[in-house]
């Protein structure tokens, strides 16, 4: 098993532009999520998604999209990249059901904007 | 929302020495406390977690207390080696229907293991 890919592992955006990323898990898991990671300022999440189809908005959510159009994936949007979105972007995935909670990180995709 | 300290930001030990890491949370509803350990330019990985009906766990050299009057929890490791040096994050969860959860982590400990 692959685990949680993430793709790409760097970009470098201009201020305005777009991208997505890509988050992919093998595991079945039901729920999927997206943190940045900011130095000093620990993981927050982004967006996270219960289940195929479904999505909703975590601590810090503006100025990013999301869409889960298949299980195994979480796709992470930025329609107009600004400089305080530089950051490194992790994804992670988790079981459904009681007791199984815990969450599997990606490798994670630093992302500059200049 | 939940709101996570976590003190110290940085510490230093001696190799064989025991190091720990205390976390206060905020929403008394928390039920879910797991650590992470993240090694520089790595993703973080699970390394132990406690749920709120139990008050002490361990697995090893690394054991995890909860106290849930006070709304706080640590991390212990004891006989620290070199390669437990890295950035600990203490994170804590209500939980989400069906059973998975919505972390907010604490702003992490840098460990420094010292030979």
């Amino acid at each position: 098993n692959a685990g949680v890919t993430q793709t790409p592992k760097f970009r470098v955006l201009k201020t305005g532009q777009s991208m997505t990323l890509l988050c992919a898990q093998d595991m079945n898991h039901e729920y999927m999520y997206w943190y940045r990671q900011d130095p000093g300022m620990g993981l927050r999440l982004i967006h996270y998604s219960v289940g195929e189809g479904t999505t909703a908005k975590g601590e810090v959510p503006d100025g990013y999209n999301v869409s889960r159009l298949k299980k195994q994936n979480f796709l992470l949007g930025l329609e107009s990249a600004a400089p305080s979105q530089t950051s490194v972007y992790f994804c992670a995935s988790s079981y459904g059901g009681v007791g199984r909670y815990e969450q599997y990180f990606g490798p994670g995709t630093r992302l500059t904007v200049t | 929302g939940e709101n996570v300290e976590q003190h110290p930001s940085t510490l230093s030990v001696q190799e064989g020495d025991s190091a720990v890491i205390k976390c206060t949370y905020s929403d008394s509803a928390s039920n879910y406390f797991p650590w992470y350990k993240q090694e520089l330019g790595k993703r973080p990985q699970l390394i132990i977690d406690i749920r709120s009906n139990v008050g002490e766990k361990k697995d090893q050299r690394i054991a995890v207390t909860l106290n849930k009057t006070a709304k706080h929890f640590s991390l212990h490791i004891t006989e620290t080696q070199p390669e437990d040096s890295a950035v600990y994050f203490c994170a804590a969860s209500k939980g989400l229907t069906g059973g998975g959860n919505k972390l907010t982590f604490g702003t992490g400990t840098q460990l420094k293991v010292e030979l």
